[in-house]
């Protein structure tokens, strides 16, 4: 069985561009979590989706966006790009986002923004 | 608001020592913890996980964790390290009811021969 599956893998970026993040979570997971990972800042929850909604959201600006698409894939979007978006950007599954899942994380996204 | 507090930002130790990494936890209600992984230049693996039941909770890779609710810890501990487990280790506490993980500032661990 495939595992989380995060494109592309590095990506380089200039202030105030916007990007687009692809996540392809495991057959079966319809719960998609976005992670934020910085040496400042540690990992930071950003956004959580469950059949297209989502459920939960973390203290993160509007630039920061997020959808799912039917057949579960994510996507994240950040707009207006700024240096200190630069990061790992993390995208974890579950099959239904339950509390006591196993979370299955995706290699990352390492974003630079120049 | 749940929070959670890694210790050591840095712990080394010789190959075949053991090892402990301090984790505590603040939350006002009932938790579910976890410990992660994660190698260079890649995402994270769940080590183990306490969601109820035996406070003793055995991982992969020879880990294990106590939760010790009193002292709201779940520290960490491997009896003999190898240099393999050299990587970056994340304890995390979800509260129930909700989807998202809140994870302490890591712990690196350097084991040297």
């Amino acid at each position: 069985k495939a595992g989380v599956t995060q494109t592309p893998r590095y990506l380089i970026k200039t202030r105030g561009q916007q990007v687009t993040l692809s996540c392809s979570p495991i057959s079966g997971h319809r719960s998609v979590s976005w992670y934020q990972q910085t040496p400042g800042q540690g990992l930071q929850f950003l956004f959580e989706y469950f059949s297209e909604t989502q459920r939960n959201k973390g203290n993160f600006p509007g630039r920061f966006s997020g959808r799912q698409f039917s057949n579960s894939r994510s996507e994240m979007n950040v707009s207006t790009l700024e240096l200190g978006d630069s990061a790992l950007y993390l995208c974890a599954s579950s099959r239904t986002g339950t509390e006591n899942e196993k979370l299955f994380f995706g290699s990352g996204t390492q974003l630079s923004v120049l | 608001a749940q929070s959670v507090t890694q210790l050591d930002s840095q712990v080394p130790v010789f190959e075949e020592a053991p090892v402990e990494l301090r984790c505590n936890y603040s939350s006002s209600v009932s938790v579910y913890l976890f410990w992660y992984v994660q190698y260079p230049n890649q995402g994270l693996q769940l080590l183990l996980k306490y969601l109820s039941g035996s406070t003793l909770v055995k991982g992969i890779n020879g880990f294990e964790a106590e939760f010790n609710k009193s002292q709201t810890s779940f520290h960490l501990r491997k009896p003999s390290v190898h240099i393999s487990d050299t990587a970056e280790y994340f304890c995390a506490v979800r509260d129930t009811g909700f989807q998202k993980l809140v994870f302490g500032t890591g712990t690196r661990l350097l084991v040297s021969p």
